[in-house]
Parts: structure tokens; C-alpha cells; sequence
């Protein structure tokens, strides 16, 4: 158990549709960040939080818009939905003092119909 | 700007057999370098990573992996493959910020 958790872990929807995917960083980790998992494109780097500020952007679309609350929770907020948005997407945590240590969530799995 | 890029997307031994996978990597700085593991249906994570101190890294269970920088690889053995290490394996560098920029991804498939 890395300590980050996400939710849901399953989201079927329609094309066109908006989503909301919700992540708790370990405990005292300031650091968020998002990724996106699909076959076509493996691991991409979507965003970065560090308490409460956007740290550093990577591939995320223009639909899709994140932010992380006083209490370090991370929300990840995907609309007009399109079928090729379907993949896992993970949310991961670090303290910032070790760098690339991060602690993956076990994911979000978004299928759009 | 960093990137690694990881040989073969799927590895098959074994059990017993040695593990070699393959990364190498593309850094205008020197990098810092990381090898992820996802078993199936969970997060990555963390089995070693290279900072810059010795050349040779051990990670958690059993593996290492040896940093040439003339060769800009970062390869990752284990010297006898267990049923227990089929999985895919992600090499990463990082990047800006402490985000990290990973490979495709090899999938290892261990035989009995």
C-alpha cells in the first residue's frame, strides 16, 4: 500500500461527458502529480502540483484541468470526453526532498463509449 | 530536453535464467535515473534509482542496474529470475521540477 489513494478506480461514461478523478496524497507529501497510462501512448506526464501551485505541465489537452486543495487532495477534472481519453490515469505523491521518488496510486481506470 | 527509451517491449525467460533489461537514456544534464515496477492491476513502484553516487545500484528485491554513462545506458539485471518478478518494468528519468519521464515500458515474462 503506497498511502496515495484514488477514487473512483472504475468510470464508464460517454463520449462528450465531463468526469472528475479525485486523489489523497501520503500523508505530509506536498507534492501531486498526474499521469496518464494508455497502450497506444504508455506513460504521459500530465500535471504537477506542490502545495496548492501548478508546478510543472506537461501533455495535459486543454479539456482537461487539475487543482489541488488546502488539505493537499488533487482532483483531476476531464470534459468532452472523447473516446481516445479512455486509459488509467494515476495520481502519485512525493515529499520533494528525494527527487523522483515518487508513490503511485493503483490508478483510475476512465472507459469513454 | 530528457528522454529514455527502453529495447524491446516484451522479455521473456526463464525462472532461474538472468533478467536483462534494456534502457538508455538522452540528458543535457547530468541525469538522474529511476526503474519502476507494475505488477499487475496496481501503481508503479520505485525498485532503484541513480543519483549520481555509485555507478552500480541495488534496488529491492534482487535487482540492480549499472549507470555507463559513455554507453548513456542504465540497464537492469537480476541474476535469477523468480515466478514472482513477471511484471512490467519502467525506466525513468527525471525531469523538470522532480516529474518523472518514463519509458514505454518492457513487460517481463517469467517461465517455469
Amino acid at each position: 500500500d503506497s498511502g496515495v489513494t484514488q477514487t473512483p478506480k472504475h468510470l464508464i461514461t460517454a463520449t462528450g461527458q465531463r468526469v472528475t478523478l479525485r486523489c489523497s496524497p501520503r500523508s505530509g507529501d506536498l507534492s501531486v502529480y498526474w499521469y496518464q497510462q494508455s497502450l497506444d501512448q504508455g506513460l504521459q506526464f500530465l500535471i504537477q502540483y506542490y502545495n496548492g501551485e501548478e508546478r510543472a505541465k506537461g501533455n495535459i489537452l486543454e479539456r482537461f484541468s487539475a487543482q489541488q486543495f488546502p488539505d493537499l487532495h488533487s482532483e483531476l477534472n476531464l470534459s468532452s470526453l472523447e473516446l481516445g481519453d479512455s486509459a488509467l490515469y494515476f495520481c502519485a505523491s512525493s515529499a520533494g526532498t528525494r527527487i523522483g521518488e515518487l508513490f503511485f496510486g493503483e490508478g483510475s481506470r476512465l472507459t469513454v463509449l | 530536453a530528457q528522454s529514455v527509451t527502453q529495447l524491446g517491449s516484451h522479455v521473456s525467460v526463464s525462472e532461474g535464467a538472468l533478467v536483462l533489461l534494456r534502457c538508455n537514456y538522452s540528458s543535457s544534464v547530468p541525469p538522474y535515473l529511476f526503474w519502476y515496477v507494475q505488477y499487475p492491476n496496481q501503481g508503479l513502484q520505485l525498485l532503484l534509482k541513480y543519483t549520481s553516487a555509485a555507478t552500480l545500484v541495488k534496488g529491492i528485491n534482487g535487482f540492480e542496474a549499472e549507470f555507463k554513462k559513455s554507453e548513456t545506458s542504465f540497464h537492469l539485471t537480476k541474476p535469477s529470475a523468480h515466478m514472482s518478478d513477471a511484471a512490467e518494468y519502467f525506466c525513468a528519468v527525471s525531469g523538470e521540477g522532480g516529474k518523472l519521464i518514463f519509458g514505454q515500458g518492457t513487460e517481463l515474462s517469467v517461465k517455469p
